[in-house]
Order: structure tokens, then sequence, then C-alpha cells
């Protein structure tokens, strides 16, 4: 398939660390932000959610963290495996009926 | 649930060609989207319908148009295509607007 993530910022770890991927957010009136994975050849598919009344939410192996003093976010992924391997961006909701997108981070996985 | 679908997967058209992207979605979901996704530079909203019967552009409306044509279905047109708009188009489905968006697998298209 073809690839999303030219020229994108990678991040290469190794099979079984944890990963920290990190987005940074424009609008300090953004309440609502989604991390996304997409792999090779595939559309992106919804990892976990977190509103901005929070700091942290946790899903299966993955957590969201939201600092909102520095507009920041972040989604660390345990025990990463090789099925981890592809780009993951990040969305806010900033009040114009739609979402804002990031470009991704590229994850590679290395066995 | 199919989720969302989008037909065709791939496409080559010549310059000046029309075709229509179609997409469904079966999670009975007010608000959809289509977006172009090229190297390097994220997902670009070309339009989008909030509810049955609305539509709206987004940021890269130029060349496209769109049909909310029932709940369910959401098309994209191209009525003259350039090799411009080679790219790789998602639809996308929300509860409502600006919740979640729950992805196609994508169209991908060149234009030649």
């Amino acid at each position: 398939g073809e690839s999303v993530g030219l020229h994108l910022p990678t991040l290469s770890v190794q099979e079984g660390d944890n990963s920290i991927i990190n987005c940074a957010y424009s609008n300090s009136a953004s309440d609502y932000f989604i991390w996304y994975k997409q792999e090779s050849g595939k559309g992106p598919q919804f990892i976990i959610d977190i509103r901005s009344n929070m700091d942290k939410r946790q899903g299966q192996r993955v957590t969201v963290l939201l600092n909102k003093t520095v507009k920041h976010l972040s989604l660390q992924i345990a025990a990463t495996q090789p099925g981890d391997s592809a780009v993951y961006f990040c969305a806010e909701r900033n009040g114009n009926n739609r979402l804002a997108f990031g470009k991704g981070n590229q994850v590679v996985v290395i066995p | 649930n199919a989720g969302v679908t989008q037909t065709p997967k791939f496409q080559v058209l010549k310059t000046g060609q029309s075709m229509t992207l179609q997409c469904a979605q079966d999670m009975n979901h007010n608000s959809m989207y289509w977006y172009r996704q090229d190297p390097g530079m994220g997902l670009r909203l070309i339009y989008y319908s909030a509810s049955e019967g609305t539509t709206d552009k987004g940021e890269v409306p130029n060349g496209y148009n769109v049909s909310r044509l029932n709940k369910r279905e959401f098309s994209l047109r191209l009525e003259s295509a350039a090799p411009s708009q080679t790219s790789v188009y998602f639809c996308a489905s929300s509860v409502e607007p600006q919740e979640t968006q729950y992805f196609g697998p994508g169209t991908r298209l060149l234009v030649l």
C-alpha cells in the first residue's frame, strides 16, 4: 500500500518497550481530543479519546495524557508489539463543527 | 455491522474525466465527511454533512461536489478530474458533528 508516513517524525521502539507519542495542539478552547492509528493502506482507526475536564484516560494497553497548560497531548502504548507499527495522529475539537487533525507520527517497532 | 464502506477501492482516471466516489455507513450516524490524504499532509476536509439534508464546504472543496443521498449515503463527485486530485480519499461518519469520527478503508485515485 501507499505510505502516508512520508516525511513524518518517526519513533523507533524495541518490541516490548513502552512507546510515547506526542501531539501539540493549537487551540486553547479545544475541549475534546482523539487519537487515531493508521496502518499502511488502511483507514484511520479510533484508539482512545479524552475530554478537557480530564488529565488522563486509560484503555487496553494505551493511556492518553492531557496537559492543558502547555496544550500537549500524549499517547502511551505499553509493551509495544509489531502490530503497533503505524502512523498515529491526534485530533482536536475546536468549536468549528469539525475536527482538526495533526499530521501524525510514524511508529516503527523493531522485533 | 460493516461500519463505513467505500467504493471503488482503486480508480485511474484521465484528466477531464468525471467520477463519483460512494460512501455508506450502517451505524445510524447523523454526520458524514469526505477527506483527502496526501503524503505528509494529514487529513484535509473536503466537504461534510452535519445531518441529512445539509452539506457544507470544508478546507479544500474546489473541484468537488457532494450529495447526501439519505442518512446512510454520502457521495463525492469529481466533475473534471485533474492530476492535483490524485490522492487517497476517506469517508467518515460520526453520531453528531465534532464527535468521534469512524473512517472507511479509502479510495485510491490516480489522475493521469
